[in-house]
Order: structure tokens, then C-alpha cells, then sequence
């Protein structure tokens, strides 16, 4: 059974495009999360939410735009892609409070 | 700003070996998490071991242990009984206690060699 999914595993799109990342968690947690690894496998934050509310949103450009429809979707929205949003992008999960996070296959996202 | 660093850029370990992966952090919480994430070739991230910092018990998850030293702000990784499935990206991060953001290290590649 798989605890966090993404979809899809693959994009590749060209400069300006718009796109987005699906994220779903069947674990009944109530906090997701999105990450950035870069080119050098750099993971960084980008957002997280908590039962539908945004709680983290690091600096990251506002053609980013999570959006979460329930407690166990937090889908991840990206205006006017750039080469520099080549990277892949990471879904986790956790409980509320600072507890172990599961993380979601991954997307790679190649700009073109 | 919590930050975590990870020394060794690249390991590598003669299988059935002993393999030690180091990671320091600074901080001025005084409770909080420590945790290792393993990244294959797959991708995948997946926790390997798990660490709070208000217990002086190191943790262990078969052959995998921690030495964690408070004081020193360290966090080292111990692979004991090395094998080829160990070959991946290890990151060390650090939660603090009242929050969710979680911090990463810059990783360090292992390889287990035959």
C-alpha cells in the first residue's frame, strides 16, 4: 500500500509553461509538507500545511502556490516555470508536532 | 536559523565493514529531533533512524546506530555489518520541538563496495 504518492514521477516542460504536482497521503496524518532538492541533492522547504492551513512558506517566488483540497492532499501549483525550477520536488507527511516525516516518491521536474 | 552540517561528501566502506557518518548542528533549543534519511538510487527517501534529543540513550534500528553527543551538537551515524542495499545518500536533519520544519545537511554519498 503506498503511504504517500505523487503524480506525476516525471515533467518535462518548456519555459513559461504552467504545472502541477499531485501529492496524496493515505496514513491519516494532518500535516504535509513540499520540498526542493536541487542539482547537488540540496532538500530544502518550501511550504507546509496543517489541517488545510499554510504554517511554513520559506522564500520561495509566489509562482509557487500549494493548494490543499483536504487533510490527505497538498498539491503544488507552479506559474511561469523558469529553468531554475528544474529540480525534484518531494511530498512528505507527519503527524502534527514535530514528528517523523514520510516522504512521497518524488517528482523530477526538467524546464526545457 | 537551525543549520545542520554534514563533513563527508563521499564514504565509501568495504562490505560486511563499519562505516561512521558524521553530522553536527547548531542550535540553542534544547529539545528537539535528529533524524537520518537514506536516498538510493531510487530516489526514495526513507528514514533510517530516529533520535530525541531530551533521551540520553542512543538510538538503534538493527545495524544502524547513532552516537549522539548534546553537548558537542553531534549526530554520527554508525553502519555496522556494511552491505551492497546500504549504497545510497544519507541526510542528517534536525527538528525543533514545537515545530515541523525540518533541516537538512547537504547528505553524504556511500558507496558499499564488493
Amino acid at each position: 500500500d503506498t503511504a504517500v504518492s505523487q503524480t506525476p514521477k516525471y515533467l518535462v516542460t518548456q519555459m513559461g509553461n504552467d504545472k502541477s504536482i499531485k501529492c496524496e497521503q493515505n496514513l491519516g496524518h494532518d500535516t504535509m509538507y513540499w520540498y526542493k532538492q536541487d542539482s547537488k541533492k540540496f532538500l530544502k522547504i518550501m511550504f507546509s500545511y496543517n489541517n488545510k492551513e499554510l504554517i511554513i512558506n520559506e522564500t520561495v517566488p509566489n509562482r509557487f502556490s500549494p493548494k490543499s483540497p483536504d487533510k490527505a492532499h497538498l498539491n503544488l501549483h507552479i506559474n511561469s516555470l523558469e529553468l531554475g525550477d528544474s529540480a525534484v520536488y518531494f511530498c512528505a507527511s507527519s503527524r502534527q508536532g514535530a514528528q517523523t516525516q514520510y516522504f512521497g516518491p518524488g517528482t523530477r521536474l526538467l524546464v526545457l | 536559523a537551525q543549520t545542520v552540517t554534514q563533513s563527508q561528501p563521499e564514504m565509501s566502506v568495504q562490505e560486511a565493514e563499519t562505516v561512521t557518518l558524521s553530522c553536527t548542528y547548531d542550535t540553542s533549543e534544547n529539545n528537539y529531533y535528529l533524524f537520518w534519511y537514506k536516498q538510493p538510487p531510487s530516489r526514495q527517501m526513507i528514514l533510517v533512524i530516529r533520535q530525541e534529543a531530551y533521551k540520553q540513550q542512543n538510538a538503534t534500528e538493527n545495524r544502524f546506530s547513532v552516537n549522539f553527543q548534546k553537548a558537542a551538537k553531534s549526530f554520527s551515524l554508525k553502519i555496522s555489518d556494511s552491505q551492497l542495499g546500504d549504497t545510497a545518500m544519507y541526510f542528517c536533519a534536525f527538528m525543533g520541538r514545537d515545530n515541523n520544519d525540518m533541516r537538512f545537511g547537504a547528505g553524504t554519498r556511500l558507496t558499499v563496495k564488493p
